[in-house]
């Protein structure tokens, strides 16, 4: 089963607004990783987040984690066309390699 | 670095052919991911392999389906038999591997038509 769901689904915003996407995951975590996928490519590694960090900036990304939770949150300030892509969260676990990938959300900027 | 490569890009087989999609991983590293996507859909973990061994296996289908990653060469995924069903992206990613993050570097993908 996935380990992750992202919500929304699908996000349309206009150019230079702020775009929050969420992911919520099931069991415990070593770390968590956003991905982005433009359409009809593969994933391009964004950012990764330890089970031990809070928050953590990468240019116009912000991600948050909230453990006790079992959720996180990437945020992409100042949003531009290129940044139109699928984004997904994916978590491995203490002892497993593998990572399990959210059902992804779909991010349109509008130009 | 020429990254992860992935061939064919593209592949059309008719029902009950075999398909064979092969992987490169990225320079220095040696643990090998398959992954499926459906349109529209997330990522569905299929094999993890490192040189020579599968290590876990979890999200490969029983039957008609396998992977291999050899001493020499790319590692391969195996289709036989393919069905309707088996219509997919499928993306390979490696890794470094050993203690600490696990960050993935993805192929391009290679998209599966049964017609």
């Amino acid at each position: 089963s996935q380990q992750g769901e992202e919500d929304p689904q699908a996000l349309s915003i206009q150019e230079g607004e702020n775009a929050t996407m969420n992911c919520s995951y099931k069991t415990s975590i070593n770390n968590l990783q956003w991905y982005r996928q433009n359409s009809g490519r593969g994933l391009v590694h964004l950012i990764l987040i330890r089970s031990n960090e809070r928050e953590k900036h990468s240019g116009r990304l912000r991600v948050t984690l909230d453990t006790s939770k079992k959720s996180s949150s990437l945020l992409i300030t100042a949003s531009r066309a290129a940044d139109t892509a699928s984004y997904f969260c994916a978590t491995d676990n203490f002892g497993n390699e593998k990572l399990t990938f959210g059902t992804g959300t779909r991010l349109t900027i509008i130009p | 670095n020429a990254g992860v490569m992935q061939n064919p890009r593209h592949l059309v087989r008719r029902r009950g052919q075999e398909a064979r999609l092969r992987c490169s991983p990225m320079k220095g590293h040696s643990h090998v991911y398959w992954y499926r996507q459906l349109p529209e859909e997330g990522l569905k973990f299929m094999v993890y392999l490192q040189k020579e061994n599968i290590i876990d296996e979890s999200g490969m289908p029983k039957e008609r389906f396998s992977a291999e990653f050899p001493k020499e060469g790319p590692s391969i995924l195996r289709i036989q038999q393919v069905v309707r069903g088996d219509s997919a992206a499928y993306f390979c990613a490696s890794s470094r591997g050993g203690a600490g993050a696990n960050v993935l570097t993805f192929g391009a993908g290679s998209r599966l038509t049964v017609l």
